[in-house]
């Protein structure tokens, strides 16, 4: 059973470029979070995705978008990169509502972004 | 406070216990959750204990609730080399998750 996966691993690009990060959430689950991990700090959500609308946002600005799929995978886009943006980028995964634990949510090995 | 709250480094002895201790925000949290974080790599769930419970044990593992202090900790006994990592509590805030800063234990040999 493979679980929630991501790329690419690592990337490394210029203030303001795009970056477009992706995802597949984890067998049997159809919800997927984004989160952004700054160095030496906790993860930050930044959104998620159901039935391929955005369900609920973080604190994050609309140069944060993403999308998801019919099959569930989703991308994490952001424009107009700024040094701030240089992180982990993680996403999870989880069921819905007739999942055991529904709340439970299940990470990808995260996006290293560099921002130069 | 407003936020999940964690000690942020602790060093022990191989073969010692761990005691790792988060304060939590949200009194109706339904479950709170431990995650370990190795470098370099993603979140690993490494257990959780549903709100109406004080202890869970698993394995090495004892996770102790007090929900009226809303106080969460992780004892990790015998503890190995191979639990250096970085430890986060968690708790879902609606369709989120709200972690801690994170708490970066080292085990020395």
């Amino acid at each position: 059973d493979a679980g929630v996966t991501q790329s690419p691993t690592h990337l490394i690009k210029t203030r303001g470029q795009q970056v477009t990060l992706r995802c597949s959430p984890k067998s049997g689950h159809d919800t997927v979070s984004w989160y952004q991990q700054a160095l030496g700090q906790g993860p930050q959500f930044i959104f998620q995705y159901y039935e391929e609308e955005e369900r609920q946002r973080g604190n994050f600005p609309d140069r944060f978008s993403g999308h998801q799929f019919p099959n569930y995978s989703s991308e994490l886009n952001v424009n107009a990169l700024l040094l701030g943006d240089s992180a982990l980028y993680l996403c999870a995964s989880s069921p819905l509502a007739g999942g055991q634990f529904p709340d439970t949510q299940y990470f990808g090995p995260g996006t290293r972004l560099t921002v130069l | 406070g407003e936020d999940v709250e964690q000690s942020l480094f602790l060093s022990v002895r191989e073969g010692d216990s761990s005691v790792i201790n988060c304060t939590y925000t949200d009194s109706s949290s339904t479950y709170l959750y431990w995650y370990k974080q190795e470098p370099g790599a993603g979140l690993q769930l490494l257990t959780y204990i549903f709100s109406n419970m004080d202890m869970k044990q698993d394995q090495r593992l004892t996770v102790l609730l007090n929900k009226k202090d809303k106080h969460l900790s992780l004892r990790i006994a015998d503890t190995q080399t191979g639990d250096s990592a970085i430890y986060f509590c968690a708790e879902p805030g609606g369709n989120d998750m709200r972690f801690g800063a994170g708490t970066r234990l080292t085990v020395k040999p």
